[in-house]
């Protein structure tokens, strides 16, 4: 079985602090990770994604994650914070097991403070 | 390109009541799901569809909730009868179909808000 788990359900950051949310993964087989971001009454958007290429993954607006098999983490980082990045972020991990499956975690609500 | 397209955006009914959404995916994506998202959780997955076909509907209550897609582009998601607890966002998805497995990136729409009284 698979599951996804997003340490804190909140994180405050300064504007132009360093962004860091925390994600851990377990699955049976090889996984595929992403990030999603959702805005207030929008539906979610790929930040990034992990596919069994590259470890350390580049996305949209600056964001990154590393893939960290031994510890099973995948969490996602930003230099430095912008106001716009405000908004609820999802972790999901993709695996096949007997068919192609996707599991979200709870989320975790970023705030920046000015 | 167009995104996937959901209506209504939102929608109140009381318990009891029917209700029923409908998502229109990205053009030529052969994959789409349907998602439950209640506030302050992540997306819970209904059902998905491959084309016309349903790959997953293990957690759809089917004693109330149906869900089809009939020509396998847009698909309706029903609720009858309605519970308090099924007020959530009705998130559907979309991805394209490569060399004969889904692709793993999703696509969203902008979701259907239902409250039920």
């Amino acid at each position: 079985a698979q599951s996804v788990t997003q340490l804190g359900s909140h994180v405050s950051v300064s504007e132009g602090a360093l962004v860091l949310l925390r994600c851990n993964y377990s699955s049976s087989v090889p996984p595929y990770l992403f990030w999603y971001v959702q805005y207030p009454n929008q539906g979610l958007q790929l930040l990034l994604k992990y596919t069994s290429a590259a470890t350390l993954v580049k996305g949209i607006n600056g964001f990154e994650a590393e893939f960290k098999k031994s510890e099973t983490s995948f969490h996602l980082t930003k230099p430095s914070a912008h106001m716009s990045d405000a908004a609820e972020y999802f972790c999901a991990v993709t695996s096949f097991t007997g068919g192609f499956k996707t599991i979200f975690g709870a989320g975790t609500r970023l705030f920046v403070k000015a | 390109e167009a995104g996937v397209a959901q209506s209504p955006r939102y929608k109140i009914i009381e318990k009891r009541q029917s209700v029923a959404f409908w998502c229109n995916p990205i053009s030529g994506h052969a994959t789409l799901y349907w998602y439950q998202q209640i506030l302050g959780q992540g997306p819970k997955l209904l059902i998905q569809f491959q084309n016309n076909g349903v790959v997953d509907d293990s957690q759809l209550p089917k004693d109330r909730f149906s869900a089809e897609r009939l020509k396998g582009v847009d698909s309706t998601l029903k609720i009858q009868p309605a519970k308090l607890e099924d007020s959530a966002v009705y998130l559907c998805a979309s991805s394209l179909l490569k060399g004969g497995r889904t692709d793993y990136e999703q696509y969203f729409g902008p979701g259907t808000r239902l409250t039920v009284t």
